[in-house]
């Protein structure tokens, strides 16, 4: 199971925005930043945000990240049929010395 | 062009073993802590094991500790998986990524995976 929980699955149509949340504990949000991933089935993992609400380059900016005191948020606007795919938060637990991944949110566009 | 390679992945018989590799190509190997993240069929993605640029530092998950060893060897830019104990719940594609490190570290490159299957 999980210790960052992410909603199974979240829809919208096409050129509405969704929103994805990944929570987590003290123990790993607190000093830690949230780096989020895209994988298409079948697919690599892409790196998606970094530092909570960086892009690498070649990510469009209709994708953004934001980090409270113990959640983040995944933002996507402007959907596209091209963005179904599951989405992870990862971060690290310094009390646990691990790697943590979210459970993952599989994201359909109606 | 920065690439990962995994290798080593097949078919192996409960309470076997297996070692995977991840050849790095396109940058400077030791310069980068590296990571192990598996991912079961029809599952999410899962954290293995770190392993710091001079191996001084090694983390694992609680469900491959004891059981699993990460490591590497700079000179031939390789990251390795020793899977000792193998079990069914151990199936999966395993990939190999580079950290990176701004503010923090996050996986930048990843590797294609390479599957192993650990049935009897």
């Amino acid at each position: 199971q999980s210790v960052l929980t992410q909603p199974p699955s979240v829809s919208a149509a096409p050129g509405q925005k969704v929103t994805i949340s990944c929570a987590g504990s003290n123990s790993n949000f607190r000093n830690n930043y949230i780096s989020w991933y895209q994988q298409f089935p079948g697919a690599v993992p892409k790196l998606l945000i970094y530092d909570n609400n960086n892009r690498p380059s070649g990510i469009p900016d209709r994708f953004s990240g934001s980090k409270s005191a113990t959640s983040a948020t995944l933002d996507i606007t402007g959907l596209q049929n091209g963005d179904e795919a599951n989405y992870y938060c990862v971060t690290w637990d310094d009390r646990l010395r691990i790697w943590l991944f979210g459970g993952g949110t599989q994201l359909t566009v109606l | 062009e920065v690439q990962l390679l995994e290798s080593g992945g097949g078919l192996v018989q409960p309470g076997g073993s297996l070692r995977l590799s991840c050849a790095a190509s396109g940058f400077t190997f030791s310069g980068y802590a590296m990571t192990w993240v598996r991912q079961a069929p029809g599952k999410g993605l899962e954290w293995v094991s770190d392993i710091s640029t001079n191996e001084k530092s090694t983390y694992y998950s609680d469900s491959v500790k004891g059981r699993f060893t990460i490591s590497r060897d700079n000179s031939r830019d390789t990251l390795y998986l020793q899977m000792n104990s193998l079990s069914v719940e151990d199936t999966a594609l395993y990939f190999c990524a580079r950290e990176t490190k701004r503010e923090d570290w996050y996986f930048e490159v990843w590797g294609r995976g390479t599957v192993v299957t650990v049935s009897s």
